[in-house]
Parts: C-alpha cells; sequence; structure tokens
C-alpha cells in the first residue's frame, strides 16, 4: 500500500513552453503533498507543501507564479513549470502523506525534466 | 535551511562488510528518518526514530540517535550489492510534518 505516482517520468522541452507534472497517491487519500527537487549529485529540496483545497506554501526562495502548484482532490496534486528555462532542468520528486499520519512521507518515482 | 546535514561521503566497501554513515543536525527535532535512493529513482522510507528513543532496527539496519550531540548513525550490516544507493537523513521538527533533508551519502557494494 501507499503507492505514489508520477506523470511523466522524463520530459524534454523547449525553452519558454510550460510543463506539468502530476503526483497521484494511488490507493490512498493525502491531504498534504510535498514537492522537491533534486539537482544532480545532490540532495532534495523542498520547493512547497500542497495542501488540498488551498493555496500551496511555499518555501522561500521558490517562485510561486513560477512554479504553480494545484491540489485539487484528495489524490492528486500537480505543479507546473511554467515558461521553463534549461535551469529549471533538474529531477522533481514530490510525497504524501496518509490522512492522519503525518510522520511518514511516500515518495514518487520522480519526473526528470530537461529544457532545451 | 538543511538541518539534517551528513557529511557527504562516497563509501565503497566489499560486499558482507558493514556500512556505516553519520548525520547531524542542529535544532531540536521530533524524529529523525532515513531514505535510501536507487539512481534517478525516488526515495525509499528505511525507518524512523523518534527524539526519544536511541536505537532502532530493522533488518540489516541499525540505527542510532544522540540528541546530545545532535547526530544519527546509520548502520548496514552484511552489505549486499543491491545495496548500492544514497541514503539520506531527513529531520522533522515538532510543530509541522516537513522534512529537512542532508546531503547523502553514496554507497557502492562492490560484489
Amino acid at each position: 500500500g501507499a503507492v505514489v505516482s508520477q506523470h511523466p517520468s522524463r520530459v524534454i522541452c523547449k525553452s519558454g513552453t510550460s510543463v506539468k507534472i502530476e503526483c497521484r497517491s494511488l490507493d490512498f487519500q493525502a491531504t498534504t503533498m510535498f514537492w522537491y527537487r533534486q539537482f544532480p549529485k545532490q540532495s532534495l529540496m523542498l520547493m512547497a507543501t500542497s495542501n488540498e483545497g488551498s493555496k500551496a506554501t511555499y518555501e522561500q526562495g521558490v517562485e510561486k507564479d513560477k512554479f504553480l502548484i494545484n491540489h485539487a482532490s484528495l489524490t492528486l496534486s500537480t505543479l507546473t513549470v511554467t515558461s521553463a528555462h534549461p535551469e529549471d532542468s533538474s529531477f522533481y520528486i514530490c510525497s504524501a502523506l496518509l490522512s492522519g499520519r503525518w510522520e511518514t512521507q511516500y515518495f514518487g518515482p520522480g519526473t526528470r525534466l530537461l529544457v532545451l | 535551511s538543511q538541518q539534517g546535514e551528513e557529511d557527504p561521503q562516497a563509501l565503497s566497501i566489499q560486499e558482507g562488510e558493514n556500512a556505516t554513515m553519520n548525520c547531524s543536525y542542529k535544532t531540536s527535532i521530533n524524529n529523525l528518518q532515513w531514505y535510501r535512493q536507487n539512481s534517478g529513482r525516488g526515495l525509499v522510507h528505511l525507518i524512523l526514530i523518534r527524539s526519544n528513543e536511541r536505537e532502532k532496527h530493522s533488518g540489516r539496519l541499525r540505527v542510532t540517535l544522540d540528541t546530545s550531540k545532535k547526530s544519527s548513525s546509520l548502520l548496514i550490516t552484511a552489505s549486499r550489492a543491491a545495496d548500492t544507493a544514497s541514503y539520506f537523513c531527513a529531520t522533522v521538527f515538532y510543530g509541522n510534518n516537513r522534512l529537512a533533508f542532508g546531503k547523502g551519502n553514496q554507497v557502492v557494494v562492490i560484489p
């Protein structure tokens, strides 16, 4: 149980385009999901906390107009990288909290974004 | 800010040997967690140790927590080639559910 999926697994896009990444909790409800970014050989950096039915909370230094987050249901959160540029190329990982259990986050497999 | 911070290490060991990695943090925590990440993949939760616990075991994993030194260690005993991965510690502070990840340890187990 507690499986989280991400789609797409990898995407290549041209500079200036927008890319949407989906994060789904497949067999549980998640009122809270998190979005992380990971550059090569580096650790995960929390970008934002996504709460179902409310606005996301962004970490300091993360542009909310650049990284749009929508958490429209208890099983789906989306991250849209708007007007992507090569420096946005990274590995984006989401995680989800099982509703009622706050200690353990279940991670998705990640999405590799390459902006040309 | 980064709280869970382990010395970024690259460990290369022979299969069957033990692998130890450390993690330090700066402020009081509610719990500390260890994760494994295979290359290009998501994270797998390994073990959680609460601030009032000192040691925890899970299979071949042994985690210790020293809150006075604000440090934790992860020991993998009798390592296997399949243990080759990056290992991250992450801390959770009181009052929130966000994870602060450390820099990670790259472990290579040579068959």
